[in-house]
């Protein structure tokens, strides 16, 4: 059974640092391209970031780029978030999602979610 | 950038069919997926490629794309299904969702 469970949320001040992992299992999966999409309070989904199945940063949404690294270790089936200079616009549940199609080129949709990590960014 | 554009909000009877739109420029030119987000939940998707339902996803969820619009329909909606839906699609590298839609079953 696929599970992805993330982890590392946590209340962080503004301009600090934190990261954040997704453990995943039941899957190959270096096979597939993983992603970050967040969920400010009451609001809706925002894509964050993505990496292929071979590595490769795929993007990051503008409201993040070059501030948020995205990595993954295929060795501990692990995917990564660093999140640097955070500030309370931040704030989010955070979940990762993993693409549909093993080793496709970007067009697939996510079919497995985790249950999301909390991110609170305040003073 | 690219944008999807979806109704804040969708009523629909029990028994009856909702119909929820997503619309951007040439969306009909890619694939549109579906979500499904129940309060207090992850996401959960219900359409991709337009108009395929993963396995476990009932039959009255349905969906189209063509044009700028992509639909997804729900037949004899039930009051379970009330939640947030967002529609999602690719724009080159970068994956776009919708603003989403409260579906509300009265």
């Amino acid at each position: 059974e696929v599970e992805l469970v993330e982890s590392g949320g946590d209340l962080v001040q503004p301009g600090r640092a934190l990261r954040l992992s997704c453990a995943a299992s039941g899957f190959t999966f270096d096979d597939y391209a993983m992603h970050w999409v967040r969920q400010s309070p009451g609001k809706g989904l925002e894509w964050v970031a993505g990496i292929r199945w071979f590595g490769a940063t795929m993007g990051y949404a503008d409201s993040v780029k070059g501030r948020f690294t995205i990595s993954r270790d295929d060795a501990k089936s692990s995917l990564f978030l660093q999140m640097d200079s955070l500030s309370p616009a931040d704030t989010a549940i955070y979940y990762c999602a993993r693409e549909m199609l093993a080793r496709s080129a970007p067009a697939s949709p996510f079919d497995y979610w985790g249950q999301g990590t909390l991110v609170t960014v305040s003073p | 950038s690219y944008e999807l554009t979806q109704p804040p909000s969708v009523s629909v009877s029990p028994g009856q069919t909702a119909s929820i739109t997503c619309s951007g420029e040439k969306l009909g030119n890619k694939y549109a997926s579906w979500y499904q987000q129940k309060s207090g939940q992850s996401p959960v998707m219900v359409i991709y490629q337009d108009n395929k339902r993963p396995s476990g996803i009932p039959a009255r969820f349905s969906a189209s794309n063509s044009g700028n619009i992509a639909t997804l329909t729900i037949s004899g909606t039930q009051a379970v299904d009330e939640a947030d839906y967002y529609c999602q699609a690719w724009d080159t590298s970068f994956v776009v969702f919708g603003g989403g839609t409260k579906l509300t079953v009265l």
